[in-house]
């Protein structure tokens, strides 16, 4: 399972752009890129997924370059309640593998 | 259409009890996975299950753990002999298919285990 390296913590305030980049130098071919947010005391909640290129939905947009070893979580005009832990996982899907968590991007958002 | 789903959500036993956490997946998902996270660090896998049968134990302890996902109710995962060690929050999730790499864990809320 190929390795992520992502912020330990970062800090913005309400209304700005949080982008959280990942890096993951080691991706596999079949791998995809995926995020999770996990608020306190609650189990970690899908946001997005993506192999390349860009993917949005109606919560983030993922950033994937040509080169996939990194990727990046963009939060357009975040809010409050934004503030959690952002996870980047790399392999090859939920579905059969068990999921491989770093520590994660504590994000706390100010008012 | 209920998401995961864990009882209890908090459990205190004594060292040398027995822990029992059940995990009931969403309605249609045949996939279920254990996490267990310590604090202020992110979750890590223990074990994947599908009906019946344990398809990956790589990250169970080889003592005192045990997973099981019966043809009818609930995933249960056992933890025998609790020692304080093994106070942290676990995570079931569930996903309706595998092999795939678009397809999503859906995670419960936890249960928050207190060994004293």
């Amino acid at each position: 399972l190929a390795k992520t390296t992502q912020p330990i913590s970062m800090d913005s305030y309400e209304g700005q752009e949080v982008n959280i980049t990942c890096s993951h130098n080691n991706i596999a071919t079949n791998d995809y890129i995926t995020w999770y947010q996990q608020f306190p005391s609650q189990g970690p909640r899908f946001i997005i997924q993506g192999y390349k290129t860009k993917v949005t939905n109606e919560v983030a947009s993922l950033f994937i370059p040509a080169d996939r070893k990194s990727s990046t979580l963009s939060l357009p005009r975040v809010s409050l309640s934004d503030t959690a832990v952002y996870y980047c996982l790399v392999g090859e899907g939920g579905g059969a593998d068990g999921l491989t968590f770093g520590k994660g991007t504590h994000l706390i958002i100010q008012p | 259409n209920a998401g995961v789903m864990q009882n209890p959500r908090h459990l205190v036993r004594r060292r040398g009890q027995e822990a029992r956490l059940r995990c009931s997946p969403m309605k249609g998902h045949s996939h279920v996975y254990w996490y267990r996270q310590l604090p202020e660090e992110g979750l890590k896998f223990m074990v994947y299950l599908q009906k019946e049968n344990i398809i990956d134990e790589s990250g169970m302890p080889k003592e005192r753990f045990s997973a099981e996902f019966p043809k009818e109710g609930p995933s249960i995962l056992r933890i025998q002999q609790v020692v304080r060690g093994d106070s942290a929050a676990y995570f079931c999730a569930s996903s309706p298919t595998s092999g795939s790499g678009t397809d999503t864990q859906y995670f419960g809320p936890g249960t928050r285990l207190t060994v004293l």
